[in-house]
Protein backbone atom coordinates (compact mmCIF):
# COMPACT_ATOMS: atom_id res chain seq x y z
CA UNK A 1 0.00 0.00 0.00
CA UNK A 2 1.39 3.43 -0.87
CA UNK A 3 1.82 5.74 1.93
CA UNK A 4 1.20 9.21 1.77
CA UNK A 5 3.35 11.68 4.18
CA UNK A 6 2.31 15.56 4.20
CA UNK A 7 4.45 18.14 5.62
CA UNK A 8 4.23 19.95 7.86
CA UNK A 9 1.41 18.69 9.74
CA UNK A 10 0.73 22.42 10.71
CA UNK A 11 1.79 25.91 9.49
CA UNK A 12 0.65 29.58 10.66
CA UNK A 13 2.51 31.93 8.67
CA UNK A 14 1.54 35.87 8.04
CA UNK A 15 -0.23 37.28 5.28
CA UNK A 16 1.74 37.94 1.95
CA UNK A 17 4.54 34.88 2.86
CA UNK A 18 5.36 32.14 0.43
CA UNK A 19 3.90 28.98 1.04
CA UNK A 20 5.02 25.47 0.41
CA UNK A 21 3.55 21.85 2.01
CA UNK A 22 5.24 18.64 0.73
CA UNK A 23 3.59 15.44 0.02
CA UNK A 24 5.86 12.59 -0.24
CA UNK A 25 4.77 8.91 -1.00
CA UNK A 26 6.29 5.59 -1.36
CA UNK A 27 5.38 3.63 -4.20
CA UNK A 28 4.86 4.83 -8.23
CA UNK A 29 1.81 6.25 -8.94
CA UNK A 30 -0.29 7.21 -12.15
CA UNK A 31 -1.68 11.10 -10.59
CA UNK A 32 -1.65 12.98 -8.18
CA UNK A 33 -4.17 14.78 -6.21
CA UNK A 34 -4.47 18.04 -4.13
CA UNK A 35 -7.59 18.92 -1.93
CA UNK A 36 -8.54 22.10 0.08
CA UNK A 37 -10.82 21.45 2.71
CA UNK A 38 -12.38 24.81 3.98
CA UNK A 39 -12.94 25.81 7.69
CA UNK A 40 -16.28 25.13 7.14
CA UNK A 41 -15.59 21.89 5.70
CA UNK A 42 -16.23 21.52 2.06
CA UNK A 43 -13.49 19.49 -0.27
CA UNK A 44 -12.44 20.97 -3.16
CA UNK A 45 -10.16 19.70 -5.63
CA UNK A 46 -7.35 21.75 -6.89
CA UNK A 47 -5.04 19.80 -9.07
CA UNK A 48 -4.58 16.57 -10.87
CA UNK A 49 -1.08 16.03 -12.06
CA UNK A 50 1.35 13.16 -12.86
CA UNK A 51 4.13 15.12 -14.23
CA UNK A 52 5.66 18.65 -14.34
CA UNK A 53 3.71 21.69 -13.01
CA UNK A 54 0.24 23.29 -12.80
CA UNK A 55 -0.63 27.02 -11.46
CA UNK A 56 -4.12 28.66 -11.00
CA UNK A 57 -4.11 31.97 -9.81
CA UNK A 58 -1.70 32.19 -7.02
CA UNK A 59 -1.40 28.41 -6.33
CA UNK A 60 1.08 26.47 -7.85
CA UNK A 61 1.32 22.48 -7.72
CA UNK A 62 4.52 20.78 -8.99
CA UNK A 63 5.49 17.09 -8.55
CA UNK A 64 8.92 14.98 -9.34
CA UNK A 65 7.96 11.18 -10.45
CA UNK A 66 11.49 10.02 -9.93
CA UNK A 67 11.84 11.79 -6.27
CA UNK A 68 8.28 10.64 -5.34
CA UNK A 69 7.59 13.98 -4.77
CA UNK A 70 4.97 17.08 -5.13
CA UNK A 71 4.48 20.14 -3.59
CA UNK A 72 1.73 23.31 -3.24
CA UNK A 73 2.91 26.48 -3.57
CA UNK A 74 0.81 29.73 -2.41
CA UNK A 75 2.02 32.90 -3.69
CA UNK A 76 1.01 36.28 -1.94
CA UNK A 77 -0.84 34.16 1.11
CA UNK A 78 -3.81 35.77 2.11
CA UNK A 79 -6.11 34.96 4.84
CA UNK A 80 -9.01 33.01 2.90
CA UNK A 81 -6.15 31.09 1.64
CA UNK A 82 -6.57 29.68 5.60
CA UNK A 83 -7.60 25.86 5.31
CA UNK A 84 -6.41 21.97 5.43
CA UNK A 85 -4.74 21.00 2.09
CA UNK A 86 -4.92 17.23 1.14
CA UNK A 87 -2.66 15.02 -0.88
CA UNK A 88 -4.17 12.33 -2.47
CA UNK A 89 -2.54 9.90 -4.64
CA UNK A 90 -3.40 7.42 -7.52
CA UNK A 91 -1.89 4.01 -7.46
CA UNK A 92 -2.01 0.28 -7.71
CA UNK A 93 -2.41 -1.46 -4.43
CA UNK A 94 -4.37 1.82 -3.61
CA UNK A 95 -7.99 1.43 -1.85
CA UNK A 96 -10.90 0.18 -3.71
CA UNK A 97 -10.77 3.71 -5.86
CA UNK A 98 -7.52 3.70 -6.41
CA UNK A 99 -6.44 6.65 -3.93
CA UNK A 100 -4.59 7.08 -0.89
CA UNK A 101 -5.08 10.18 1.03
CA UNK A 102 -2.68 11.70 3.38
CA UNK A 103 -3.62 13.05 6.53
CA UNK A 104 -3.41 16.72 5.36
CA UNK A 105 -1.72 20.04 6.44
CA UNK A 106 -3.62 22.57 8.71
CA UNK A 107 -2.80 26.48 7.44
CA UNK A 108 -3.51 29.08 9.18
CA UNK A 109 -2.73 33.11 7.02
CA UNK A 110 -2.81 35.50 9.51
CA UNK A 111 -3.49 39.14 8.64
CA UNK B 1 -24.62 25.42 -8.79
CA UNK B 2 -23.87 22.17 -10.18
CA UNK B 3 -22.73 20.04 -7.29
CA UNK B 4 -22.67 16.85 -5.07
CA UNK B 5 -25.51 17.51 -2.96
CA UNK B 6 -25.37 16.10 0.88
CA UNK B 7 -27.68 15.66 3.61
CA UNK B 8 -28.36 16.44 6.20
CA UNK B 9 -24.86 18.36 7.15
CA UNK B 10 -25.71 17.53 11.00
CA UNK B 11 -26.98 14.38 12.97
CA UNK B 12 -27.01 12.89 16.38
CA UNK B 13 -27.93 9.81 17.07
CA UNK B 14 -28.02 7.37 19.24
CA UNK B 15 -26.26 4.13 19.92
CA UNK B 16 -28.49 1.65 17.46
CA UNK B 17 -30.56 4.21 15.96
CA UNK B 18 -30.19 3.83 12.09
CA UNK B 19 -30.09 6.18 9.45
CA UNK B 20 -29.71 6.89 5.69
CA UNK B 21 -27.28 9.82 4.46
CA UNK B 22 -28.33 11.18 0.96
CA UNK B 23 -26.27 12.32 -2.06
CA UNK B 24 -26.68 13.14 -5.29
CA UNK B 25 -24.85 14.66 -8.19
CA UNK B 26 -25.97 16.52 -11.44
CA UNK B 27 -22.78 16.36 -13.56
CA UNK B 28 -23.98 12.91 -15.01
CA UNK B 29 -20.72 11.16 -13.23
CA UNK B 30 -20.56 7.49 -13.66
CA UNK B 31 -18.84 6.73 -10.21
CA UNK B 32 -20.07 8.04 -6.70
CA UNK B 33 -17.63 7.47 -3.04
CA UNK B 34 -18.73 7.15 0.45
CA UNK B 35 -15.57 8.53 2.44
CA UNK B 36 -15.07 8.93 6.04
CA UNK B 37 -13.15 11.46 7.65
CA UNK B 38 -11.64 11.26 11.05
CA UNK B 39 -9.22 13.32 13.44
CA UNK B 40 -5.07 12.99 12.79
CA UNK B 41 -6.68 10.51 9.84
CA UNK B 42 -6.59 10.07 5.79
CA UNK B 43 -9.93 9.85 4.32
CA UNK B 44 -11.30 6.61 4.04
CA UNK B 45 -13.47 4.66 1.25
CA UNK B 46 -16.25 3.25 3.00
CA UNK B 47 -17.96 2.23 -0.26
CA UNK B 48 -17.92 3.33 -4.15
CA UNK B 49 -19.85 2.52 -7.03
CA UNK B 50 -18.40 2.53 -10.66
CA UNK B 51 -21.30 3.31 -12.49
CA UNK B 52 -24.88 3.31 -12.17
CA UNK B 53 -25.99 -0.25 -10.77
CA UNK B 54 -23.27 -1.63 -9.21
CA UNK B 55 -21.62 -1.13 -5.64
CA UNK B 56 -18.45 -2.47 -3.86
CA UNK B 57 -16.88 -2.45 -0.75
CA UNK B 58 -14.12 0.08 0.86
CA UNK B 59 -11.18 0.20 3.00
CA UNK B 60 -13.86 0.80 6.16
CA UNK B 61 -17.08 -0.74 4.87
CA UNK B 62 -18.58 -2.85 8.07
CA UNK B 63 -21.69 -1.46 9.81
CA UNK B 64 -22.42 0.36 6.75
CA UNK B 65 -24.53 0.18 3.47
CA UNK B 66 -25.31 1.95 0.69
CA UNK B 67 -27.63 2.28 -2.46
CA UNK B 68 -27.20 3.46 -5.80
CA UNK B 69 -30.56 4.57 -6.63
CA UNK B 70 -29.95 5.80 -10.22
CA UNK B 71 -26.97 7.40 -11.48
CA UNK B 72 -27.64 10.85 -9.83
CA UNK B 73 -28.33 9.59 -6.31
CA UNK B 74 -26.23 7.22 -3.81
CA UNK B 75 -26.65 6.75 -0.63
CA UNK B 76 -25.06 5.41 2.76
CA UNK B 77 -27.00 3.67 5.71
CA UNK B 78 -26.50 2.91 8.76
CA UNK B 79 -28.50 0.08 10.16
CA UNK B 80 -27.79 0.29 14.32
CA UNK B 81 -25.74 3.15 15.00
CA UNK B 82 -22.45 2.98 17.03
CA UNK B 83 -19.93 5.27 18.55
CA UNK B 84 -17.36 4.12 16.77
CA UNK B 85 -19.22 5.39 13.70
CA UNK B 86 -18.76 9.34 14.87
CA UNK B 87 -17.02 11.08 12.01
CA UNK B 88 -17.93 13.33 8.86
CA UNK B 89 -19.08 11.87 5.92
CA UNK B 90 -18.30 12.88 2.50
CA UNK B 91 -19.71 11.55 -0.51
CA UNK B 92 -17.69 12.50 -3.78
CA UNK B 93 -18.55 11.38 -7.51
CA UNK B 94 -16.47 11.82 -10.28
CA UNK B 95 -16.52 10.40 -14.60
CA UNK B 96 -14.41 7.16 -13.76
CA UNK B 97 -13.00 5.65 -10.95
CA UNK B 98 -9.54 6.23 -10.02
CA UNK B 99 -9.55 9.94 -8.96
CA UNK B 100 -10.26 11.93 -12.41
CA UNK B 101 -12.40 15.03 -11.82
CA UNK B 102 -13.51 14.61 -8.37
CA UNK B 103 -16.08 16.87 -6.81
CA UNK B 104 -16.95 16.49 -3.51
CA UNK B 105 -20.30 17.03 -1.22
CA UNK B 106 -19.86 19.41 1.55
CA UNK B 107 -19.94 16.48 4.24
CA UNK B 108 -22.14 15.43 7.15
CA UNK B 109 -21.12 15.86 10.30
CA UNK B 110 -22.63 12.47 12.71
CA UNK B 111 -22.56 12.09 16.33
CA UNK B 112 -23.65 8.96 17.87
CA UNK B 113 -23.87 8.91 21.73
Amino acid sequence: KNEVEQSPQNLTAQEGEFITINCSYSVGISALHWLQQHPGGGIVSLFMLSSGKKKHGRLIATINIQEKHSSLHITASHPRDSAVYICAVRSPGGGADGLTFGKGTHLIIQP
Amino acid sequence: NAGVTQTPKFQVLKTGQSMTLQCAQDMNHNSMYWYRQDPGMGLRLIYYSASEGTTDKGEVPNGYNVSRLNKREFSLRLESAAPSQTSVYFCASSEATGGYGYTFGSGTRLTVV
